[in-house]
């Protein structure tokens, strides 16, 4: 158990549907993560909360929305998506301690079907 | 650009040694990550170098060369439970991660 937990695991959604991604830390940490993980390739970074607040938006496209209500919690809203979005994604936390080695813990994913 | 090299898949035997390689070009440098990710799980943190050097935990050591850009991971007495993917990442001057595509390690009896 890893302490960080992600709903639902699988998702089959059409491009007009709108859906959302649920992530949940419980080990009191600062910082949180989405992660697209396609096969064979590196795991891209989406967005990045500190302390609720959006410190990263690495170019991603408008139709993937996050949102942070509290630190414990993190969403992705989904809509009118591509099918190239099928990917697994993957939530992450952190302390967000500078100068420390301030690792990830990751939730097990939402597998993530376009069609 | 920033950039992440690692074999894409090995192969060893169960009991033998393996040396998994990762080869960095980033813009900066606060330290580097090994992940190990079983096929349909999270990937769950390994080890981390920030200096030169080798960095022992068990069956597993991670190796830094700053210089040349380099680090690996070294598996000793492998098991069955070993076949996974690792992953290596390094943090940048923006303390982001930068993430490889991963080794998929395959272990044969």
């Amino acid at each position: 158990e890893t302490g960080v937990t992600q709903t639902p695991r699988h998702l089959v959604m059409g491009m007009t549907n709108k859906k959302s991604l649920k992530c949940e830390q419980h080990l009191g940490h600062n910082a949180m993560y989405w992660y697209k993980q396609s096969a064979k390739k590196p795991l891209e970074l989406m967005f990045v909360y500190s302390l609720e607040e959006r410190v990263e938006n690495n170019s991603v496209p408008s139709r993937f929305s996050p949102e942070c209500p509290n630190s414990s919690h993190l969403f992705l809203h989904l809509h009118t998506l591509q099918p190239e979005d099928s990917a697994l994604y993957l939530c992450a936390s952190s302390q967000d301690a500078a100068g420390e080695v301030d690792e990830q813990f990751f939730g097990p994913g939402t597998r993530l079907t376009v069609l | 650009g920033q950039n992440i090299d690692q074999p894409t898949e090995m192969t060893a035997t169960e009991g033998a040694i393996v040396q998994i390689n990762c080869t960095y070009q980033t813009s900066g440098f606060n330290g580097l990550f090994w992940y190990q990710q079983h096929a349909g799980e999270a990937p769950t943190f390994l080890s981390y170098n920030v200096l030169d050097g080798l960095e022992e935990k068990g069956r597993f050591s991670s190796f830094l060369s700053r210089s040349k850009g380099y680090s690996y991971l070294l598996l000793k007495e492998l098991q069955m439970k070993d076949s996974a993917s690792y992953l290596c990442a390094v943090r940048d001057s923006n303390y982001q991660l930068i993430w490889g595509a991963g080794t998929k390690l395959i272990i044969k009896p």
